[in-house]
């Protein structure tokens, strides 16, 4: 079982929908991730948030807003979606995003998402 | 632009034989690599990290690491058919500002045949 825990795990959504990806860790870890992940390619960074600031936005689309209500939680809210948007979304912690040594990411079990 | 290359195979192995897969990186600055392992499907799962020259083992993995050829290696012995999946390798990449970034490779398709 997977110490990140990430609702639902699959969404299916119209071009006009608004809707939210939820994210929780609870092993303490300072920075949350979000990752996007299409077929048989790597996952592909989003945002990251550091202390609850986000420290790292990968020039995405302001049709996906990320947001960290506290250190455990994360969530991405989707508007206006595009077809090639679906995708399996990706949350992720670490311990430190200051730390180049032992912060591996932990993942969660992903989001299969469907923009029809 | 930082890379990470594997080659994205699939890397046919049969079943009991030792798997070797293999990653090259471009930042000679970074200090922290890794190895996730994803089934079809699935989310990556960590299999080892590794941030300092030479061997590393862990059960049936061991992680290989040589910075000054830039180059990271993951060897699975006694493949099983349930290591069948795509074995990511992932770098670490100080971006300044005490901000890091982990990058990832293509990943390498792993088949063990019975």
């Amino acid at each position: 079982d997977t110490e990140v825990t990430q609702t639902p795990k699959h969404l299916v959504m119209g071009m006009t929908n608004k809707k939210s990806l939820k994210c929780e860790q609870h092993m303490g870890h300072r920075a949350m991730y979000w990752y996007k992940q299409k077929a048989k390619k790597p996952p592909e960074l989003m945002f990251v948030y550091s202390y609850e600031k986000l420290s790292i936005n990968e020039s995405v689309p302001s049709r996906f807003s990320p947001e960290c209500p506290n250190s455990s939680l994360l969530n991405l809210h989707l508007h206006a979606l595009q077809p090639e948007d679906s995708a399996l979304y990706l949350c992720a912690s670490s311990q430190d995003i200051r730390e180049s040594g032992n912060s591996p990411l932990h993942f969660g079990n992903g989001t299969r998402l469907t923009v029809t | 632009q930082k890379e990470v290359e594997q080659n994205s195979g699939p890397l046919s192995v049969p079943e009991g034989a030792i798997a070797s897969l293999n990653c090259t990186y471009s930042d000679r600055g970074s200090q922290s690599f890794f190895w996730y392992r994803q089934y079809s499907g699935k989310s990556p799962e960590l299999i080892m990290f590794i941030y300092s020259n030479g061997d590393k083992e862990d059960g049936r993995f061991t992680a290989q690491l040589n910075k000054a050829s830039q180059y990271v290696s993951l060897l699975i012995r006694d493949s099983q058919p349930s290591d069948s999946a795509t074995y990511l390798c992932a770098v670490n990449t100080y971006l300044g500002g005490a901000t890091n970034k982990l990058i990832f490779g293509t990943g390498t398709l792993l088949a063990v045949q019975p």
